[in-house]
């Protein structure tokens, strides 16, 4: 099974609707993080979370908001998803430590979005 | 200015070639230097994790850090086609939470 896992792994949804993605893992990290990745601008931070009482906002937070439910579970909400918000989404865990801890991050296999 | 800058290709090379993929970047404060490897339809895995200056070797893969330049360096040797993918760079520094900057990915083909 894998470590980090994501659903859905695909979702087409319409402009002004309500959206999460899940994140899920099993590998007993602390960090979680949520990125969203676009052609040619490579991985943008949306938003991380150090412990589940520890979460900041990344460099692209506006129009997102995130729950960390458990030290396993770490989700992304588009409270009203608009077409620029269409991209393909990957959560990450790392665990806590030194920097090349912190620095080794599991990626789950991405959501792909579609805003319509 | 984007703080780390990589050239997104694509590259392409026939097999047994050795490719150089590359980034800069204007930090100074970075200390921290990684390379990612992300297949199509997958999320990027870590490849190779250089700490300040020099030089790492992992079997093909070789990882060179300039500071002095701000430049990075990714060496691939005996090139196979299993290596298409793309390769993006990424740095943190200590003062930053160790959070990650990324470039924006080089995507690589090898040609059989």
């Amino acid at each position: 099974d894998a470590d980090v896992t994501q659903t859905p792994r695909n979702r087409i949804t319409k402009t002004g609707k309500r959206i999460m993605l899940e994140c899920s893992q099993t590998k007993g990290h602390d960090r979680m993080y949520w990125y969203r990745q676009d052609p040619g601008l490579g991985l943008q931070l949306i938003y991380y979370s150090f412990d589940v009482k520890d979460i900041n906002k990344g460099e692209i937070s506006d129009g997102y908001s995130v729950s960390r439910q458990a030290q396993a579970k770490f989700s992304l909400s588009l409270e009203s998803a608009i077409p620029n918000q269409t991209a393909l989404y990957f959560c990450a865990t790392s665990p806590s430590g030194n920097a090349i801890s912190t620095d080794t991050q599991y990626f789950g296999p991405g959501t792909r979005l579609t805003v319509l | 200015q984007k703080e780390v800058e990589q050239d997104p290709g694509p590259l392409s090379v026939p097999e047994g070639a050795i490719v150089s993929l590359n980034c800069t970047y204007s930090n100074s404060a970075f200390q921290y230097f990684m390379w990612y490897r992300q297949y199509s339809r997958k999320g990027p895995e870590l490849l190779m994790y250089t700490y300040s200056s020099g030089n790492k070797e992992d079997g093909r893969f070789t990882a060179q850090v300039d500071k002095s330049s701000k430049y990075i360096s990714l060496f691939i040797r005996d090139s196979q086609p299993s290596d298409s993918a793309t390769y993006l760079c990424a740095m943190s520094y200590m003062d930053s939470n160790y959070q990650l900057i990324w470039g924006a990915g080089t995507k690589l083909i090898i040609k059989p």
